[in-house]
């Protein structure tokens, strides 16, 4: 019954790899996001995606490209990995027809060696 | 800039005891702010929001305060209970699709 799915929960991997993470919603929802969450546990938005359109892109590297290939589904691929890369990453969900509270998956903890 | 802070990065609450955690923004066009729980090894769960137009708003056990004129929003927890123990979070929305996020109080509630 989960609402917001993400996999995998955790990610090791070498430097210069390439990595995705899936996201799923049930919940009916038209706005995807994914977020990074640092070591201090903050919060930052990274893209945000309506009826499969992006519609923002916090300065995000090129090396991470979402993909929605409907409105329930938000995958995140990252290229060439960094040390600096290394977080939790969130994926919400939301009614982007009006404001309302986002739902969150339970992240994926990306480390990097 | 925009910038959604906390005054404190830690509290610590006894058991039974009611906890305010606070929150500044700094964009004076924000019209939705939510407050949102994080246990550990979980996702961010929402707990209660105001629309600017209101100065409170109350659920269970919870309260939210907005005060609009110092840009300034407060999450009240009445009879704290150990299962609060958290990390609080306080956003905002700028339009409809971004939001920005405080960053965080650890809310510890001692036996």
């Amino acid at each position: 019954d989960t609402a917001v799915s993400q996999t995998p929960k955790y990610l090791v991997t070498q430097m210069g790899n390439d990595k995705s993470i899936k996201c799923e919603q049930n919940l009916g929802h038209d706005t995807m996001y994914w977020y990074k969450q640092d070591s201090k546990k903050f919060l930052k938005i990274m893209f945000s995606y309506n009826n499969k359109e992006l519609i923002i892109n916090e300065t995000v590297p090129n090396r991470f490209s979402p993909k929605s290939p409907d409105k329930a589904h938000l995958n995140l691929h990252i290229n060439s990995l960094e040390l600096g890369d290394s977080a939790v990453y969130f994926c919400a969900s939301s009614r982007g027809s009006s404001i309302g509270a986002q739902h969150f998956g339970d992240g994926t903890r990306l480390s990097i060696l | 800039g925009e910038s959604v802070g906390l005054h404190l990065p830690t509290l610590s609450v006894q058991e039974g005891d009611n906890s305010i955690i606070n929150c500044a923004y700094s964009n004076s066009a924000s019209d939705y702010f939510i407050w949102y729980k994080q246990e550990s090894g979980k996702g961010p769960q929402f707990i209660i929001d105001i629309r600017s137009n209101m100065d409170k708003r109350q659920g269970q056990r919870v309260t939210v305060l907005l005060n609009k004129t110092v840009k300034h929003l407060s999450l009240q927890i009445a009879a704290t209970q150990p299962g609060d123990s958290a990390v609080y979070f306080c956003a905002e929305t700028e339009g409809t699709y971004k939001y920005i996020f405080g960053t965080g109080t650890r809310l510890k509630v001692l036996a």
